[in-house]
């Protein structure tokens, strides 16, 4: 069956502008899960959602980032004012249910360059 | 807090010969430990998970991880290493006494097998 998607693959922007990330997780997925990667570094927790609700958004850096999944199933990640330092691969994943014996498994990610 | 140690960022084998990628962890309670690997310009794949039982724990591709309580370690092994096998290794941990948190990744290891 079909994985996590994301779009778009690549994104370049100008600082001080709006960006919006898509995914799409696996059908019947639950739980949907948001990290950014750094270069060199490994993925770090952004917010998820159980359902249409963001049951943890702690790892959101500021409030220009906000995140949506109004119907339960794709999510957008929303990044305001973007800055030279928001440039990373935003991953998405999903899992069946929020349980801790669910691996999640990710998209491809969007590699975002604010220049 | 949680936390994910990978010691080496690059680890370099001949093919055909065992390789072993290190990990340590921390948690305050249980832990629920992962290894995922990540291609270029792919979305990291789940490899195995150890949440209790057995403390050898076998996954995809031939690998396999080492649970050790002792020394809080959660090493990846495998026996005759492939070329195909080079990529980018990360362990993760989560708390199974937490609650729904987060993965915690470490900042990954670059595995790199010759011919």
């Amino acid at each position: 069956g079909a994985g996590v998607s994301q779009t778009p693959s690549n994104k370049v922007t100008e600082k001080g502008k709006y960006v919006e990330l898509r995914c799409d997780p696996i059908s019947g997925h639950t739980a949907l899960y948001w990290y950014r990667q750094s270069l060199g570094q490994g993925p770090e927790f952004l917010i998820y959602f159980q359902g249409t609700g963001a049951a943890d958004d702690s790892g959101l850096p500021n409030d220009r980032f906000f995140a949506v999944r109004p119907e339960g199933s794709v999510s957008t990640l929303k990044i305001q004012r973007t800055e030279r330092g928001d440039s990373a691969v935003y991953l998405c994943a999903s899992s069946s249910s929020v349980s801790s014996y669910n691996e999640q498994f990710f998209g491809p990610g969007t590699r975002l360059t604010v220049l | 807090a949680q936390s994910v140690a990978q010691p080496e960022d690059q680890v370099n084998v001949a093919e055909g010969n065992p390789l072993t990628v290190k990990c340590t962890y921390s948690v305050s309670g249980n832990p629920y430990l992962f290894w995922y690997v990540q291609y270029p310009n792919r979305g990291l794949q789940f490899l195995l998970k150890y949440i209790t039982g057995d403390n050898l724990v076998k996954g995809s591709y031939g690998f396999e991880a080492e649970f050790n309580k002792s020394q809080t370690s959660f090493h990846l092994k495998k026996p005759s290493a492939l070329v195909s096998d080079s990529a980018l290794y990360f362990c993760a941990v989560r708390d199974l006494n937490s609650g729904n948190t987060p993965l915690v990744f470490g900042k990954g290891t670059r595995l790199s097998v010759i011919a």
